[in-house]
């Protein structure tokens, strides 16, 4: 199984600062990586697919870039409503994989 | 407008059984691949299974801790998704969300999702 590692694990920033999170794989997945965002008590939410494509209605603030085994997800200027934990998931091979997360908190 | 509403969660016994089910609306549910993902209490999100669409032939796949315990499937006719779960164990309490996946950018993402619903696995 591919094997996704998130760093930093816990991230504390501040409105307006631009973050940059990190998604390696185990293994080359070309670009078949998605970002979420899950806020306390709520479904995720799809920010990113094919590992730069940003989903319908997301804002622009959110990038992501990458392909192989190294990705990130970029908020160029942290809003109150970004607090929150990113998980990125791989769709290159069965079984799909999540990476264990990110939580962005306020600093 | 896309809804996926999740049902069936409670308390159920290790080695029991409990079938959720998710009823969509708002789309084709017949040309979609639907997934189920779940949550541990204050853990990470894990993927369960997927079931393709009926157009490729309602084929599944399934994580390693689920093989040969949880069956996915789909009835086309009531827009519903269902996921069948056998031999419970204490490690299968989670939140359990179903989502749809549709295909762009090569593959199929988990672009919407249910609200969950709440499996306890415990004597």
């Amino acid at each position: 199984d591919i094997q996704l590692t998130q760093s930093p694990s816990f991230l504390s920033a501040s409105v307006g600062d631009r973050v940059t999170l990190t998604c390696r794989a185990s293994q080359d997945i070309s670009s078949y990586l998605a970002w979420y965002q899950q806020r306390p008590g709520k479904a995720p939410k799809l920010l990113i697919y094919a590992a730069s494509s940003l989903q319908s209605g997301v804002p622009s603030r959110f990038s992501g870039s990458g392909s192989g085994t190294e990705f990130t997800l970029t908020i160029s200027s942290l809003q109150p409503e970004d607090f929150a934990t990113y998980y990125c998931q791989q769709l290159n091979n069965y079984p799909l994989t999540f990476g264990g997360g990110t939580k962005v908190e306020i600093k | 407008e896309v809804q996926l509403v999740e049902s069936g969660g409670g308390l159920v016994q290790p080695g029991g059984s409990l079938r959720l089910s998710c009823a969509v609306s708002g789309f084709t549910f017949s040309d979609y691949y639907m997934d189920w993902v779940r949550q541990a209490p204050g853990k990470g999100l894990e993927w369960v299974g997927r079931i393709r669409s009926k157009r490729d032939g309602n084929t599944t796949e399934y994580a390693a801790s689920v093989k040969g315990r949880f069956i996915i499937s789909r009835d086309d006719s009531k827009n519903s998704l269902y996921l069948q779960m056998n031999s419970l164990k204490t490690e299968d309490t989670a939140v359990y969300y179903c989502a749809r996946a549709p295909y762009i950018g090569g593959r199929c993402y988990s672009g919407d999702w249910g609200q969950g619903t709440l499996v306890t696995v415990s004597s």
